[in-house]
C-alpha cells in the first residue's frame, strides 16, 4: 500500500524567509510525487511533480521540491516566502504500476506566512 | 486548460435525503475521481472511473455510489445522507497516462442536518 506523511500540521514563516514543507512517502517501486496547494474554499491546484530525471523539480509560483530516494522524501521549498503563499499544501504519491490508478494524499500542512 | 465544474459550491441537505453531486469536465479525460476532504484526514478517495460506465471503489465507498453515463460527467450519489457525510467533496480528472497530475474542481461543501 502507498502512503504519504506530512509531519507538520502547520508551518509558520516570516515573509522573505525560506520555507520548507515536509513530505515523506512509502510506495513500491519508483514513486510519482506531486504537490498541490489549496486556497480557502477552493479546489486543489497543481504545483509540481516528480516523475523521473533531475531530483530538483521546479514548479509554479517559485516553488521547488527535492526528491530524495534514500530518505523517501519530497520536501517543498521556496527561497523567499510571500504572504500570498499562505495556504494548505498537500503532498501526494502513486506507484508507477498498480496502486489502483489513484493518488494517495497526505493530511496537509497549513502554511502561514507573516509580515 | 482543463476545467472541472462542480455544480454546487454549498449544499445543505436533511438526514435521509438522496443527494446528487455533479461534476463535469470540458476536456476528453478518461479518468475521474471523487474525494472527500476532512480536517486532519486530508483527501480520501471515494470512487473513481477510468471510462464511461466503469467505476472502481476507493478507500471509503460506504454510503456512496457513482454514475458515469457520459465521458465528461461523473456524479456522486449519497443514497441516504447522514450527518457524518458532512464534508468538502472534491472532483478531479486526469488524462489516461499516470504521469499526469489531477485537475480539481472548486469543491462542494455539503452539510447534512
Amino acid at each position: 500500500a502507498q502512503s504519504v506523511a506530512q509531519p507538520e500540521d502547520q508551518v509558520n514563516v516570516a515573509e522573505g524567509n525560506p520555507l520548507t514543507v515536509k513530505c515523506t512517502y512509502s510506495v513500491s517501486g519508483n514513486p510519482y510525487l506531486f504537490w498541490y496547494v489549496q486556497y480557502p474554499n477552493r479546489g486543489l491546484q497543481f504545483l509540481l511533480k516528480y516523475i523521473t530525471g533531475d531530483n530538483l523539480v521546479k514548479g509554479s509560483y517559485g516553488f521547488e521540491a527535492e526528491f530524495n530516494k534514500s530518505q523517501t522524501s519530497f520536501h517543498l521549498k521556496k527561497p523567499s516566502a510571500l504572504v500570498s503563499d499562505s495556504a494548505l499544501y498537500f503532498c501526494a504519491v502513486r506507484a508507477p504500476t498498480g496502486g489502483g490508478n489513484k493518488l494517495t494524499f497526505g493530511t496537509g500542512t497549513q502554511l502561514k506566512v507573516e509580515l | 486548460d482543463v476545467k472541472v465544474t462542480q455544480s454546487s459550491r454549498y449544499l445543505v441537505k436533511r438526514t435521509g435525503e438522496k443527494v446528487f453531486l455533479e461534476c463535469v469536465q470540458d476536456m476528453d479525460h478518461e479518468n475521474m475521481f471523487w474525494y472527500r476532504q476532512d480536517p486532519g484526514l486530508g483527501l480520501r478517495l471515494i470512487y473513481f472511473s477510468y471510462d464511461v460506465k466503469m467505476k472502481e471503489k476507493g478507500d471509503i465507498p460506504e454510503g456512496y455510489s457513482v454514475s458515469r453515463e457520459k465521458k465528461e460527467r461523473f456524479s456522486l450519489i449519497l443514497e441516504s445522507a447522514s450527518t457524518n457525510q458532512t464534508s468538502m467533496y472534491l472532483c478531479a480528472c486526469r488524462q489516461a497516462s499516470v504521469i499526469y497530475g489531477y485537475t480539481f474542481g472548486s469543491g462542494t461543501r455539503l452539510t447534512v442536518v
